[in-house]
């Protein structure tokens, strides 16, 4: 079973909303990311956590907030967003316990966020 | 610094054909791992092949295999007996294998039609 799970699939938000974006997987990986993706461009990394703490976070504003619970759980806080933030946001996992962080990444369907 | 270049932004593919899609890359490790994500309309990354740059076997999954030549750090994508539900952009990206890092480098995409 290779499945990443996030909810909501659809967003929309004003600029002074707060929200927040979720990620599951139960595949027993120990590394999970955040990703955003502007249409028919690349994902864009903003966050890498391994073993639950934050390892990588790429300059993203703060006014994205990442949280990991647990193992299985990733969560994007949102807050004041501009509307340059609209985009697709994809959740990612990889590395079973004892493997390679780097192995395969696994990514999640997204949510598509629109901030008016 | 690691690149991943694709050249063909846009491809097409007659039902049933074959299509072949390029993919290079830089980089000054000898280990690594080497992705081709499939990414539909319906947006959610899919993994189509992976190729672990120590095996000089070249990976196959059904339809999809993979032409990897390391010395001229080429990683191209060949799809036989195309069909529509191939349609999609088709991310090529690289990955290292060690290091404190597990970010993947993907390149800029080619999008792929498949004509009935």
């Amino acid at each position: 079973d290779t499945e990443v799970t996030q909810t909501p699939k659809h967003l929309v938000m004003g600029m002074t909303n707060k929200k927040s974006l979720k990620c599951e997987q139960h595949m027993g990986h120990r590394a999970m990311y955040w990703y955003k993706q502007k249409a028919k461009k690349p994902p864009e990394l903003m966050f890498v956590y391994s073993y639950e703490k934050l390892s990588i976070n790429e300059s993203v504003p703060s006014r994205f907030s990442p949280e990991c619970p647990n193992s299985s759980l990733l969560n994007l806080h949102l807050h004041a967003l501009q509307p340059e933030d609209s985009a697709l946001y994809l959740c990612a996992s990889s590395s079973p316990a004892g493997r390679s962080l780097s192995d395969t990444q696994y990514f999640g369907p997204g949510t598509r966020l629109t901030v008016l | 610094a690691q690149t991943v270049t694709q050249s063909q932004p846009e491809m097409s593919v007659q039902e049933a054909e074959t299509v072949t899609l390029s993919c290079t890359y830089d980089t000054s490790e000898s280990d690594y791992y080497l992705f081709w994500y499939k990414q539909p309309p319906s947006r959610q990354m899919i993994l189509v092949i992976r190729q672990e740059a120590y095996k000089q076997q070249n990976a196959t999954e059904n339809r999809f295999s993979v032409n990897f030549q390391k010395a001229a750090k080429s990683f191209s994508l060949k799809i036989s007996d195309s069909q529509l539900g191939d349609a999609a952009m088709y991310f090529c990206a690289y990955g290292p294998l060690r290091g404190a890092t597990n970010k993947l480098i993907f390149g800029t995409g080619t999008l792929l039609a498949v004509q009935p």
